[in-house]
């Protein structure tokens, strides 16, 4: 079963507009991982967020983290065309072996 | 960075044949590699973790005889679908996880089997 739920599942913007996702999740993680994919390609890393830290920035990218309610955000700032992507989140939790558990993923489209 | 491909990028094969899937790290070694399993629209699936000379760890309901997963080096895991079916047809990605955290992904392989 998956740990992470992604909501939503798809989310339309016009380019230069601010697209937001969010996981929630239901056992304790050592760290959350986002990832973005291209349709029909593999993942790419886009930030860690470790148990113990609320808030990370890479570029337009801004991920926080919530433990006491099991959720992570995802914010991609001025977006652009190229951001079209699906985007998952995924956990790294003790009951499940430290292996990646995937969310459903947020299907991202950047309208130009 | 850490960089990870698998070859072929996309297969078709003839229902009953086997395919081998070759996922290597190519600027790390990597202990433990993984194999997913992602049909469209849909998220990755764990099949499998790999780790270098030893079994493959399978995860519920993946048939281990039907996937089987070499681990033969630090930078070469292979998946090999034996007996290749048209419900195998799946975009599978390996990934290889690096201290224990951050995991980098390959490519993917498309496989059709008709």
């Amino acid at each position: 079963s998956q740990q992470g739920e992604e909501d939503p599942q798809a989310l339309s913007i016009q380019e230069g507009e601010n697209a937001t996702m969010n996981c929630s999740y239901k056992t304790s993680i050592n760290n959350l991982q986002w990832y973005r994919q291209n349709s029909g390609r593999g993942l790419v890393h886009l930030i860690l967020i470790r148990s113990n830290e609320r808030e990370k920035h890479s570029g337009r990218l801004r991920v926080t983290l919530d433990t006491s309610k099991k959720s992570s955000s995802l914010l991609i700032t001025a977006s652009r065309a190229a951001d079209t992507a699906s985007y998952f989140c995924a956990t790294d939790a003790p009951a499940a072996g430290n292996k990646l558990t995937f969310g459903g993923g947020t299907r991202v489209l950047v309208k130009p | 960075g850490a960089v990870v491909s698998q070859h072929p990028s996309w297969v078709i094969c003839k229902s009953g044949t086997s395919v081998k899937i070759e996922c290597r790290s190519l600027d790390f070694q990597a202990t433990t590699m993984f194999w997913y399993r992602q049909f469209p629209k849909q998220s990755l699936m764990l099949m499998a973790t790999s780790n270098e000379g030893s079994k493959a760890t399978y995860e519920q309901g993946v048939e281990k005889d039907k996937f089987l997963i070499n681990h033969a080096s630090l930078t070469l895991s292979t998946l090999t679908v034996t007996s290749a079916h048209p419900e195998d047809s799946s975009f599978y990605i390996c990934s290889a996880r690096v201290q224990q955290e951050t995991q980098y992904f390959g490519p993917g392989t498309r496989l059709l089997v008709l």
